[in-house]
């Protein structure tokens, strides 16, 4: 069945460090992919999306490519804040239909120090 | 204003206690839906609605009752509630469009811990 692969945490950076969360899938057809973010004691935010092979989906300074060839989505930014210290969902939707769930990778902690 | 909400945030009960959990989006959406996220932060889904209609049910124990009053919420009701059940349960919606996949939107989930 399709699924995602993060890679296991935590994750420590000091700020202003480089940051790459590495995401693979697995999935037949053409899912849709989608990295959320969820702050510590809070529920899960939409950080971004990409729908379609090298869309490349960025927010808040995040970025993550669509890579059809590799089946990956790797998270990116190039500068963190000790703001950004949350837990990293990647996810897939594999189907383009009312009520499709989403596949969860088992989330990437990172903790960013000043 | 809060676009997916759940009450009540925490929920401390007993074992063989029935509770349920509320959901409700005002953002319009025709699809909700409930995950379970364990102690290890695995999310999983668990069902899903769209206009009502029940979509997604998982291999969910036949203790856990969803209700679809109607397109706004989704209520979870857990009965004859055990140890394992203990999680923190998110409700999301999305809205459909015909088109490439569209955002499930989260609540802020309810953690449930069973004593």
């Amino acid at each position: 069945g399709d699924s995602v692969t993060q890679m296991e945490g935590p994750v420590t950076l000091s700020e202003e460090a480089f940051l790459t969360i590495n995401c693979t899938y697995t999935a037949t057809g053409y899912p849709s992919l989608f990295w959320y973010v969820q702050y510590p004691g809070e529920g899960l935010q939409l950080l971004l999306k990409a729908t379609k092979a090298d869309d490349k989906g960025s927010n808040k300074g995040f970025e993550a490519t669509y890579r059809k060839e590799t089946t990956s989505f790797h998270l990116e930014k190039g500068s963190v804040q000790v703001s950004d210290s949350a837990v990293y969902f990647c996810a897939l939707s594999p189907l383009n239909q009312a009520g499709t769930a989403l596949i969860f990778g088992k989330g990437t902690t990172l903790s960013v120090s000043s | 204003d809060t676009a997916v909400s759940q009450t009540p945030k925490y929920l401390v009960t007993q074992m063989g206690n029935d509770k349920s959990i509320k959901c409700e989006q005002n953002l319009g959406h025709d699809t909700m839906y409930w995950y379970k996220q364990d102690s290890k932060k695995f999310l999983k889904i668990m069902f899903s609605y769209n206009n009502k209609e029940l979509i997604i049910n998982e291999t969910v124990p036949n203790r856990f009752s969803p209700k679809s009053p109607d397109k706004a919420h989704l209520n979870l009701h857990i009965n004859s509630l055990e140890l394992g059940d203990s999680a923190v349960y998110f409700c999301a919606s999305s809205q459909y469009s015909g088109g490439p996949t569209d955002t499930q939107y989260f609540g802020p989930g309810t953690r449930l811990t069973v004593l």
